[in-house]
């Protein structure tokens, strides 16, 4: 199994709180991304990490900040939590970007009531 | 509208037999994925196809590449309920991914 983890794995807030999600890396992949997962919708990107502190937005990125200052390291921030922020967050890492294998972690659970 | 169309949305079937779940669109990939999701874990990759035509097969699996590249499918012979899981297609225009909404397979014993 790729080296993923991300913490913490269950998090409830309360709507307006921010709230930032860990995704460490033990591969020394390039790449690493940020999606969020409902149902009806698949995985949705919100951003991407394809190097030290270079972040590009994904889908559906407002209402979501990230930062990457190591290598292994990429956080992802909801400044002032919502609702409608409810939802099961993946991190992802690729060795490149394009059509090359995505590692995912095992998820964070984030209610935010 | 969802860059990727997946159907079924929901499939239940009993252990033995055969099924197939799709994956449309209306752009042109270069390259198409298909991931499976156990409940509580990430997606897992399970292969990529890039060439219109191109037919891959993973044991009981076989996943197909429309001619034109707009269009996959997973074919699914003999099911087994090690089978069960959420069945994702992905493409990767300009390095970012997009998902489509997923297939929920359900194989009964």
């Amino acid at each position: 199994d790729a080296g993923i983890t991300q913490s913490p794995r269950h998090k409830v807030t309360e709507t307006g709180t921010p709230v930032t999600l860990r995704c460490h890396q033990t591969e020394n992949h390039r790449y690493m991304y940020w999606y969020r997962q409902d149902p009806g919708h698949g995985l949705r990107l919100i951003h991407y990490s394809y190097g030290v502190k270079d972040t590009d937005k994904g889908e559906v990125s407002d209402g979501y900040s990230v930062s990457r200052s190591k290598t292994e390291d990429f956080l992802l921030t909801l400044e002032s939590a919502t609702s409608s922020q409810t939802s099961v967050y993946f991190c992802a890492i690729s060795e490149t970007g394009g059509s090359y294998e995505q590692y995912f972690g095992p998820g964070t659970r984030l209610t935010v009531t | 509208t969802q860059l990727l169309e997946q159907s079924p949305q929901f499939l239940s079937i009993q252990e033995g037999e055969n099924l197939t779940v799709y994956c449309n669109s209306s752009s042109v990939f270069s390259s198409l994925q298909w991931y499976r999701q156990e409940p509580g874990e990430g997606p897992v990759l399970l292969v990529t196809v890039v060439t219109g035509g191109e037919v891959k097969k993973l044991k009981r699996l076989t996943f197909q590449f429309g001619d034109a590249r707009k269009d996959s499918s997973l074919h699914i012979t003999a099911a087994q309920p090690g089978d069960t899981g959420l069945y994702l297609c992905a493409t990767v225009p300009f390095n970012k991914f997009y998902f489509g909404s997923g297939t929920k397979l359900n194989v009964k014993p």
